[in-house]
């Protein structure tokens, strides 16, 4: 069975400031891993996917999240945070492998402070 | 615009009422998700259909219904059989064909029980 962990349920970041929000996961294949971000009273939005290739992989709105299978993690990051930013986040993988089946994380709240 | 349209987005039921919501999208996606949102719990799948006239159990289907009579259309009912179906309702497709996809998600229904 796969799986996603959120450990934290809220991050607190000062506006400019770097943030990181992490997401561990495990399924039995290789991994096919996406971030979200919600609004509230909205859907998800998608905001980046790793495949394979690089570990770096760049999304919307200067996101970018970093892939490590070693530590099987793929934390979202983003260089300066902006206050609109805040919103809660989703982590979600998929076995390539295995039906289209998606696994989510429980959500960071993210809270970006002027 | 292409999109996902979500039916109504405040739903208010009495207790031992059956409700239905309605997902349409016009994005000519062949896969159609049903989620439910609560605080804390991140996203958890209740039905699943990969093409019309097809569809699958997800992870808590107990006490919901679907069907999938059009490729444009995918309407959830919720039963009398779901002992606490307040919570927040998503409704997804999944971009294209293949495995390197991604989701798209409506607006979403927030369902309250009185």
């Amino acid at each position: 069975a796969q799986s996603v962990a959120q450990p934290e349920d809220q991050v607190n970041v000062a506006e400019g400031n770097p943030l990181t929000v992490k997401c561990t996961y495990s399924v039995s294949g290789n991994p096919y891993l996406f971030w979200y971000v919600q609004y509230p009273n909205r859907g998800l939005q998608f905001l980046l996917k790793y495949i394979t290739g690089d570990n770096l992989v760049k999304g919307s709105y200067g996101f970018e999240a970093e892939f490590n299978k070693s530590q099987t993690s793929f934390h979202l990051k983003k260089p300066s945070a902006l206050v609109s930013d805040s919103a809660l986040y989703f982590c979600a993988v998929r076995d390539l492998g295995g039906y289209q089946k998606v696994t989510f994380g429980t959500g960071t709240k993210l809270q970006v402070i002027p | 615009d292409g999109g996902i349209t979500q039916s109504p987005k405040y739903l208010f039921r009495k207790e031992g009422q059956n409700v239905t919501l309605s997902c349409e999208q016009n994005l000519n996606h062949d896969a159609m998700y049903w989620y439910r949102q609560d605080p804390g719990q991140g996203l958890r799948l209740i039905y699943y259909s990969q093409i019309v006239n097809d569809f699958q159990k997800g992870d808590i289907a107990e006490g919901y219904s679907v069907s999938r009579e059009k490729k444009e259309s995918f309407p959830l009912t919720v039963t009398s059989a779901q002992k606490n179906p307040t919570a927040f309702y998503l409704c997804a497709t999944l971009t294209g064909s293949g495995s390197y996809n991604e989701q798209f998600f409506g607006p979403g229904t927030r369902l309250t029980v009185l």
